[in-house]
């Protein structure tokens, strides 16, 4: 089954604890993208990585690191958390960035961590 | 920064009743896609428009790209519960790096029992 995969679904840590969430993703893309989701703010990206080892800041990428060694993983890093980076994150993948007619380029989200920082 | 103006924030509506949320923005957009996220799920796409003017249905949705290009509606004929859930526009344009999307902040849908 094609599937975004994300550990752990959910997390309680405190300030400075240095953390890792991983992403995972079974389909070959090359793309991938991690957001945050917070009440009334939508989706904001955070990071994105177009291949392995090409990674991009997002809009909103402070306190956060990435890294894309292989091309299925893209862990997101939080050295010393902070508790306004208390989120729902969401690990995406597709084939490209953009979309286009020809189709089969859909941004398939995993089922999201949510991350609570005291 | 290019910004997508989702509305409304939020819905509540009698089982069976049409519902309608729009985006707008102030800058052109290339592809309009809506998202639909389920509570406790990631965002899943419902409809993905690529040209002016484009009406796609999905069932019991319809998307239609706007005309001038910065704008996006979504109907949703006789609701029913499982469409709660927060429903996301997102744009892509060549103004954006990378080929990127955006996302609106949503339109929470609550069906009233």
């Amino acid at each position: 089954e094609a599937q975004v995969t994300q550990n752990p679904r959910y997390l309680i840590t405190v300030t400075g604890k240095k953390l890792t969430v991983t992403c995972s993703q079974n389909m070959n893309h090359e793309y991938m993208s991690w957001y945050r989701q917070d009440p009334g703010l939508g989706l904001r990206q955070i990071y994105y990585s177009m291949n392995v080892e090409v990674t991009d800041k997002g809009d909103v990428p402070e306190g956060y690191k990435v890294s894309r060694k292989e091309k299925r993983n893209f862990p997101l890093i939080l050295e010393s958390p902070s508790p306004n980076q208390t989120s729902l994150y969401f690990c995406a993948s597709s084939s490209y960035p953009y979309y286009h007619r020809l189709g089969d380029n859909e941004q398939f989200f995993g089922p999201g961590t949510r991350l609570t920082v005291l | 920064g290019q910004q997508l103006n989702q509305s409304p924030q939020s819905m509540f509506i009698q089982e069976g009743e049409d519902v309608s949320m729009n985006c707008t923005s102030s800058s052109i957009f290339n592809t309009w896609l809506w998202y639909k996220q389920d509570p406790g799920e990631g965002p899943v796409l419902l409809i993905a428009l690529y040209k002016a003017g484009e009406l796609t249905s999905n069932g019991r949705l319809t998307a239609q790209f706007g005309i001038t290009r910065k704008d996006s509606f979504l109907n949703i004929s006789a609701s029913i519960p499982s469409d709660v859930g927060i429903y996301f526009c997102a744009g892509q344009s060549d103004g954006l790096p990378d080929d990127k999307i955006i996302f609106g902040k949503g339109t929470r849908l609550h069906i009233l029992p």
